[in-house]
């Protein structure tokens, strides 16, 4: 059965610093979000992509953040400088051909700013 | 705005039914979706509601009234593996964005 996957599982990086995390999207799925879930929190929407363009973003989703679909299988977020609060789970989610269609998460990356 | 209640946490009995419950309040839907999350993973799909009534699927069912903003997550012979949290979220907007309710730890006693 096909699934989303992201790397890396886990992500130690020190405040101020650039992380990238990773999702391969289902191959066929056109639809693509990236959320986020502080520990003991909600799910958190950051941002929707779709036909290589941001179709909506979060409040949270600041200048500090960037997506990327950089090949045709790969969709990438990027924080620019990491801040202590950044620190959290980041679940990758994609949809197939219609944004109505279920969402499927991959298993997420657990990121730790110190 | 979006808002969406369930309850905190709930207990049930190993073999016994639960009804989890979801009220949301939201300015575009497109559907009411729930998802299974254990601690320390992804979340996992269970069910989607579009119209009004019930949608059974194996031991899980879920209804929704879209007049009264309030769906339910039917559980039943529950295992002791169902224990885990229940997030109640609703898809709005044009390319529909999950807003999740805080979940409902639910915890299955033997």
């Amino acid at each position: 059965e096909p699934e989303v996957t992201q790397t890396p599982s886990h992500q130690v990086t020190q405040m101020g610093q650039e992380v990238i995390l990773r999702c391969v999207p289902i191959s066929n799925h056109l639809y693509f979000y990236w959320y986020r879930q502080i520990l003991g929190q909600k799910v958190e929407f950051l941002v929707s992509f779709y036909n290589n363009e941001i179709s909506e973003k979060s409040e949270i989703f600041d200048d500090q953040f960037s997506v990327e679909r950089p090949d045709g299988s790969n969709f990438t977020l990027k924080i620019r400088s990491t801040k202590l609060e950044d620190s959290a789970m980041y679940f990758c989610a994609s949809t197939g051909g219609v944004s109505t269609d279920t969402q499927y998460f991959g298993p997420g990356t657990r990121l730790t700013v110190l | 705005g979006q808002n969406i209640d369930q309850p905190t946490e709930m207990t049930a009995t190993e073999g016994a039914i639960v009804q989890i419950n979801c009220t949301y309040q939201t300015s575009g839907f497109n559907g009411l979706f729930w998802y299974q999350q254990h601690a320390g993973e992804a979340p996992t799909f269970l069910s989607y509601n579009v119209l009004d009534g019930l949608e059974e699927k194996g031991r899980f069912s879920s209804f929704l009234s879209r007049s009264k903003g309030y769906s339910y997550l039917l559980l039943k012979e529950l295992q002791m593996k169902d224990s885990a949290s229940y997030l109640c979220a609703t898809t709005g907007g044009g390319y529909n964005k999950l807003i999740f309710g805080a979940g409902t730890r639910l915890a299955v006693h033997p």
